[in-house]
């Protein structure tokens, strides 16, 4: 099973900040690593894909980086509708896991 | 369009089954495969196995094995997830959704599972 680590789990922060969150694996993974945010009640939607693959339609503010074991999720200038959860996710291997989240909110 | 469309909110007693569908529409239905995917009050996602919609191959996580069933119905496009001997911790949302090339690009709207006596 490959463990991940996300952090950090609580991120209080303003309309247009820049914000990072990690995602750490307890082995590597390559790039397949994708990237999900969720509001309150909605279902998950996809942000980026392998490590750092836009999904059509995302905005071009969300980018992923890292390769291996370390990845990251930036997201430039937050804007209002970014105010979520984030959650990694690696597809190296059975069973797929996910990180723990990480709850982006207002400051 | 893509959509995976669920059935609706149960309310199930403590050993009971529960059994979750998820309709696929708007692609060829055999051309991706199918996770579920679980969500527990206030907490992160729960990886719970995949299904291979064209030959029925199925893949589960050892926390539910002996316990999921995932099976799939070509003629209706629609997958289903039977989890049994339900307990109080299985309360959560349960989701399908379609793999692409391994990450996953389209999700159902959720299927809440209550289980209480």
């Amino acid at each position: 099973v490959i463990w991940m680590t996300q952090s950090p789990s609580l991120l209080s922060a303003s309309t247009g900040d820049r914000v990072t969150i990690s995602c750490r694996m307890s082995q590597g993974i390559s790039s397949y690593l994708a990237w999900y945010q969720q509001k309150p009640g909605k279902a998950p939607e996809l942000l980026i894909y392998a490590a750092s693959t836009l999904q059509s339609g995302v905005p071009s503010r969300f980018s992923g980086s890292g390769s291996g074991t370390d990845f990251t999720l930036t997201i430039s200038c937050l804007q209002s509708e970014d105010f979520a959860t984030y959650y990694c996710q690696q597809y190296y291997s059975f069973p797929r896991t996910f990180g723990q989240g990480t709850k982006v909110e207002i400051k | 369009q893509v959509q995976l469309v669920q059935s609706g909110a149960e309310v199930k007693k403590p050993g009971a089954s529960v059994k979750v569908s998820c309709k696929a529409s708007g692609y060829t239905f055999t051309s991706y495969y199918m996770h579920w995917v679980r969500q527990a009050p206030g907490q992160g996602l729960e990886w719970m196995g995949i299904i291979n919609p064209s030959g029925g191959s199925t893949s589960y996580a050892q926390k539910f094995q002996g316990r999921v069933t995932m099976t799939r119905d070509t003629s209706t496009s629609t997958v289903y997830m039977e989890l049994s001997s339900l307990r109080s911790e299985d309360t959560a949302v349960y989701y399908c959704a379609r793999a692409s090339s391994g990450w996953i690009d389209y999700w159902g709207q959720g299927t809440l599972v209550t289980v209480s006596s």
